[in-house]
């Protein structure tokens, strides 16, 4: 089955304690992304990467590192969190074509910073 | 960067009535515009989505249309069901692909009372 992967699905971590979120997919898309979703303010991308060893910040990296060194996994790092970055984070994936394609999201984690 | 409003950001509406969802834009070079519904506790699905090229867009009860001069964007689901309950994002993208750089509205929350 086509599908995005995450884990955790839920985690509450303390403030300062580095975390890692992982993200794999098995269709071989190229773009890869994170996105923060907090209510009312939407879904705000994080970072994204257009293939391996490629990434670039989206709207809101500030606090978060990602890295690509495989095609299928796109990690998603927090050296040292903080109470802010408690949020609902989607992993997202898609290939680079036109056409009626959208990102395929994973399951989310809802990451509480305490 | 863009900025993606969107409005009402939430909406009832009555068993087989129209629902309509508005978005504007400011980025003039956008050039794709995707809505994603997103049910309760589950991932965002694209549902339809709209090139600059083209004015309007169908599928089934679900229509977008573009005004690229007005800059903005409207989702309309016709003979509304309860299925249809859920959270729609409208986003907007320079790429044609909507891969990177995809910014989302803040979303519409849409209640269909059997």
């Amino acid at each position: 089955e086509a599908q995005v992967t995450q884990n955790p699905r839920y985690l509450i971590t303390v403030t300062g304690k580095k975390l890692t979120v992982t993200c794999s997919q098995n269709m071989n898309h190229e773009y890869m992304s994170w996105y923060r979703q907090d209510p009312g303010l939407g879904l705000r991308q994080i970072y994204y990467s257009m293939n391996v060893e490629v990434t670039d910040k989206g709207d809101v990296p500030e606090g978060y590192k990602v890295s690509r060194k495989e095609k299928r996994n796109f990690p998603l790092i927090l050296e040292s969190p903080s109470p802010n970055q408690t949020s609902l984070y989607f992993c997202a994936s898609k290939a680079p074509r036109v056409g009626n394609y959208g990102y395929t999201f994973g399951s989310g984690t809802r990451l509480t910073v305490v | 960067g863009e900025n993606v409003e969107q409005h009402p950001s939430t909406l009832s509406v009555q068993e087989g009535d129209s629902a309509v969802i508005k978005c504007t834009y400011s980025d003039s070079a956008s050039n794709y515009f995707p809505w994603y519904k997103q049910e309760l506790g589950k991932r965002p699905q694209l549902i339809i989505d709209i090139r600059s090229n083209v004015g309007e867009k169908k599928d089934q009860r679900i229509a977008v249309t573009l005004n690229k001069t007005a800059k903005h964007f409207s989702l309309h689901i016709t003979e509304t069901q309860p299925e249809d309950s859920a959270v729609y994002f409208c986003a907007a993208s320079r790429d044609q692909t909507g891969a990177n750089n995809l910014f989302f509205g803040t979303g519409t929350r849409l209640t269909v009372i059997p």
